[in-house]
């Protein structure tokens, strides 16, 4: 089954850049999903198809995908980015189904 | 506008099976391509895909969770119900219910917490 690894956690001081790794087997001949969660609420999806984003989310969000890497990129952080990250893709290679990564918790200093 | 919402027991035994029923608005499961899935989050864990249900009844299961998942559709009642077998403690988590955009989810509902204890 395909594996989908993240850091734990990333810090941040405000205003700064955060960046969080989604680590898979060549993972950047896949389609890449973001989703943000904050404590006690349902997700909400921040970036699909590698780069795009949905309609309200701001500019500040961004990914990329690349080998065996991929990335969320919060630029200008703020305190409300404060939340856990988890990246997702559909894995066509057995059972099809989806797979979410490890998470990461995203503090703001 | 989108909605889902789930609905089930809060309390389940070990050995029991669980049902819980997703019911939505704002779309319809049978329009091409559309596809309502289960995900679960146990408390302090990361999320888990469970099963998802296509307009066309074609149906998918997490690998790992495969024989003790079934899940089904009452398109008239806009409806999904998943059903999880010999339930244990391990399988305490929130369960969501989510509207599927071909490879990625786009829309949530707010989940609900089962517990399984005796």
């Amino acid at each position: 089954s395909y594996v989908l690894t993240q850091p734990p956690s990333v810090s941040v001081a405000p205003g700064q850049t955060a960046r969080i790794t989604c680590g898979g087997n060549n993972i950047g001949s896949k389609s890449v999903h973001w989703y943000q969660q904050k404590p006690g609420q349902a997700p909400v999806l921040v970036v699909y198809d590698d780069s795009d984003r949905p309609s309200g989310i701001p500019e500040r969000f961004s990914g990329s995908n690349s080998g065996n890497t991929a990335t969320l990129t919060i630029s200008r952080v703020e305190a409300g980015d404060e939340a856990d990250y988890y990246c997702q893709v559909w894995d066509s290679s057995s059972d099809l189904h989806y797979v979410f990564g490890t998470g990461t918790k995203v503090t703001v200093l | 506008q989108i909605t889902l919402k789930e609905s089930g027991p809060t309390l389940v035994k070990p050995t029991q099976t669980l049902t819980l029923t997703c019911t939505f608005s704002g779309f319809s499961l049978s329009t091409s391509g559309v596809g309502v899935g289960w995900i679960r989050q146990p408390p302090g864990k990361a999320l888990e895909w469970l099963a998802l249900i296509y307009w066309d009844d074609d149906k998918r299961y997490s690998p790992s969770l495969k024989s003790r998942l079934t899940i089904t559709k009452d398109t008239s009642k806009n409806q999904v119900v998943l059903t999880m077998t010999n339930m244990d403690p391990v399988d305490t988590a929130t369960y969501y219910c989510a509207l599927g955009y071909g490879d990625y989810v786009g829309n949530w509902g707010q989940g609900t917490l089962v517990t399984v204890s005796s």
